[in-house]
Formats: structure tokens, C-alpha cells, sequence
């Protein structure tokens, strides 16, 4: 099994509508995060999470939220889908006592039409 | 403001030469630095980093070169292999306090011609 779980791998949804991604990880870190990666723009941050009690915005947030349900569980939901956050998703985890290193799960393929 | 640039898209190298794949950073404050390899349809995978106190750290066939007075950093393969072929992104840190996540650039395309 995949230490980091992102379901589901490819969604392909309508204009307006609600979506969640989900990520679980079984490494025991405690940080989350989700980055959404377009071509031509690498890596960005959408939010993170230090721990269970705490939620931060990235670098592109607007029209996004997030939920951290448990240590191993780290949800992204779109409100309101619009076509411009068609892109592939990554969920990442890290324990900031080894170094920073970042696990990723294999990502979402989301399409909004 | 771009804190982690890759000004190289993509680099096309032939099998066996060096592959080397360049990182520049802006924030004076980063002091770990990562390169993560990504084949389509998977997520990044970490392949080697180096902190700030070494200029130099090797792992088999890859080896990392931090100058850190010119804000650069290198990635060289020695020798490229065709499944070398992949995104590769530089990333940053200001571990040990890592009060930020990772900065990531945009990536390099690297495709090892057999």
C-alpha cells in the first residue's frame, strides 16, 4: 500500500459544482500539505498543515479550503469548481524532525468542464 | 517573485554524458536544499539534497553542488541513463527551523537520448 493515498486519481466534474480530494498517509508525519502543479508552472502551494489544530494558506488558496481530520488525514475541497483549477493535485507529507523531506502521494488529475 | 527559479525548461542530453541541471535561489534565508525527480502519472519522488554548511554531496550517480555566495545550485548525473528521463525540481528550505514549506521551481524536463 502507497504511504501516501490521494483519492480519487482522476475526477472530471462541472462548472459550480462542490469537490473534495482527499489525502491519508500511514508515514506518521505530522505535516500535510497540497500543492497543484500546472505545465509550465511547477509546484504550487494551495495550504499546509503543522499539525492537527493548524491550518495555513499558500501561495494560491483563493477558491479553496481545506480540513485536516486527523493526523493521517488531510482533505482539499473546491467550493465552487471554475475551469481554471483543471490541473493535477499532489498531496505531500513531511516530519519536520527528518529533514523536510517530502513524501507525495501519485496526485489527482481533476478537469472541471 | 519567483524565490526558486529553473531557467531551463527542458535539456536534452545523450546516454552516457553528464546531465547537469541548474537551480537559482533569491531568499538568503534558505539553507536546505532538495531535488526531486517526477516521471508522468506519479508524484515527485526526493532523489538527493544538501544543506547549506556543505558545497558538495554525492549519491552514487548523482551529485549536488550548492555555491552559496552565488545563490546556485547544480544537479549533475554522471552517466545519464534513459530512464534518467523525467521533471526534476529544485527545492528549498530554511531547515532547521522550517517554518515554511518547501519553495519548489518551476522544473526541468530532462530526456536521455539512447
Amino acid at each position: 500500500d502507497a504511504d501516501v493515498t490521494q483519492t480519487p486519481r482522476n475526477r472530471i466534474t462541472k462548472t459550480g459544482k462542490r469537490i473534495m480530494l482527499e489525502c491519508s498517509q500511514t508515514k506518521g508525519h505530522d505535516r500535510m500539505y497540497w500543492y497543484r502543479q500546472d505545465p509550465g508552472l511547477g509546484l504550487r502551494l494551495i495550504y499546509y498543515s503543522f499539525d492537527v489544530k493548524d491550518i495555513n494558506k499558500g501561495e494560491i488558496s483563493d477558491g479553496y479550503s481545506v480540513s485536516r481530520q486527523a493526523q493521517a488525514k488531510f482533505s482539499l475541497s473546491l467550493e465552487s469548481a471554475i475551469p481554471n483549477q483543471t490541473a493535477l493535485y499532489f498531496c505531500a507529507t513531511s516530519d519536520h524532525s527528518r529533514g523536510n523531506d517530502y513524501t507525495f502521494g501519485s496526485g489527482t488529475r481533476l478537469t472541471v468542464v | 517573485d519567483q524565490q526558486v527559479k529553473q531557467n531551463s525548461p527542458s535539456l536534452s542530453v545523450q546516454e552516457g554524458r553528464i546531465s547537469i541541471l541548474n537551480c537559482d535561489y533569491t531568499n538568503s534565508m534558505f539553507d536546505y536544499f532538495l531535488w526531486y525527480k517526477k516521471y508522468p502519472a506519479e508524484g515527485p519522488t526526493f532523489l538527493i539534497s544538501i544543506s547549506s554548511i556543505k558545497d558538495k554531496n554525492e549519491d552514487g550517480r548523482f551529485t549536488v553542488f550548492l555555491n552559496k555566495s552565488a545563490k546556485h545550485l547544480s544537479l549533475h548525473i554522471v552517466p545519464s541513463q534513459p530512464g534518467d528521463s523525467a521533471v526534476y525540481f529544485c527545492a528549498a528550505s530554511d531547515y532547521p527551523s522550517g517554518n515554511t514549506p518547501l519553495v519548489f521551481g518551476k522544473g526541468t524536463r530532462l530526456s536521455v537520448i539512447a
